[in-house]
């Protein structure tokens, strides 16, 4: 019943360190994507991959790198992090099936001093 | 490209009373998918309702009903008899078609009073 666990939760970076923001997923789903939500700007899309060993830039991709590693992993990397990469990172997945429903993990909140 | 506009940042309701959240989009296409996504406090973002834009008939899941007006690109949310735990930021969110991408618009964040 696990669905998408991101991994960590919370995370506090001084500028110019890197992390990467871990995310896998059991439900055997195709697409998976990476959200960012600001205050006032709602979900803004970062980067998602529709399979395996593809990715492709949402809205706000720059500072971003991702790997899809295998079916169930899509990990985000921040190689400099600045302070306006401080948010709540959501990954999500989805089945493609029909409306395509994203199931969403509980969040990452990362801080960058 | 495609963009959806929330235009109340904040709404409340009386528990037991009825709130309409509204939400409009722009887009060029015919074909595509619109949904209402609820973010309570515990930041997990949960599926409320989502409505097929070939359907006629607006969708309804218990309490939550929308108004889809697909010539005016309008797509509101009505919660009927309000609950405490509808408390949340709710989300419109649009899907073309043809691709993966969710677009979101800004919230709203509801407050229920007992």
């Amino acid at each position: 019943n696990a669905g998408v666990t991101q991994t960590p939760k919370f995370q506090v970076l001084k500028t110019g360190q890197s992390m990467t923001l871990q995310c896998a997923q059991d439900m055997n789903h195709n697409s998976m994507y990476w959200y960012r939500q600001d205050p006032g700007m709602g979900l803004r899309l970062i980067y998602y991959s529709a399979s395996e060993g593809t990715t492709d830039k949402g809205e706000v991709p720059n500072g971003y790198n991702v790997s899809r590693l295998n079916k169930r992993e899509f990990s985000l990397r921040l190689e400099s992090a600045a302070p306006s990469q401080t948010s709540v990172y959501f990954c999500a997945s989805s089945d493609r099936v029909g409306a395509n429903v994203l199931t969403f993990g509980a969040g990452s909140r990362l801080t960058v001093l | 490209a495609q963009t959806v506009t929330q235009s109340q940042p904040e709404m409340s309701v009386q528990e037991a009373e009825t709130v309409t959240l509204s939400c409009t989009y722009d887009t060029s296409e015919s074909d595509y998918y619109l949904f209402w996504y609820k973010q309570p406090p515990s930041r997990q973002m949960i599926l409320v309702i989502r409505q097929e834009a070939y359907k006629q008939q607006n969708a309804t899941e218990n309490r939550f009903s929308v108004n889809f007006q697909k010539a005016a690109k309008s797509f509101s949310l009505k919660i009927s008899d309000s609950q405490l735990g509808d408390a949340a930021m709710y989300f419109c969110a649009y899907r073309s078609y043809n691709t993966d991408k969710l677009i979101f618009g800004t919230g709203t964040r509801l407050q229920v009073f007992p």
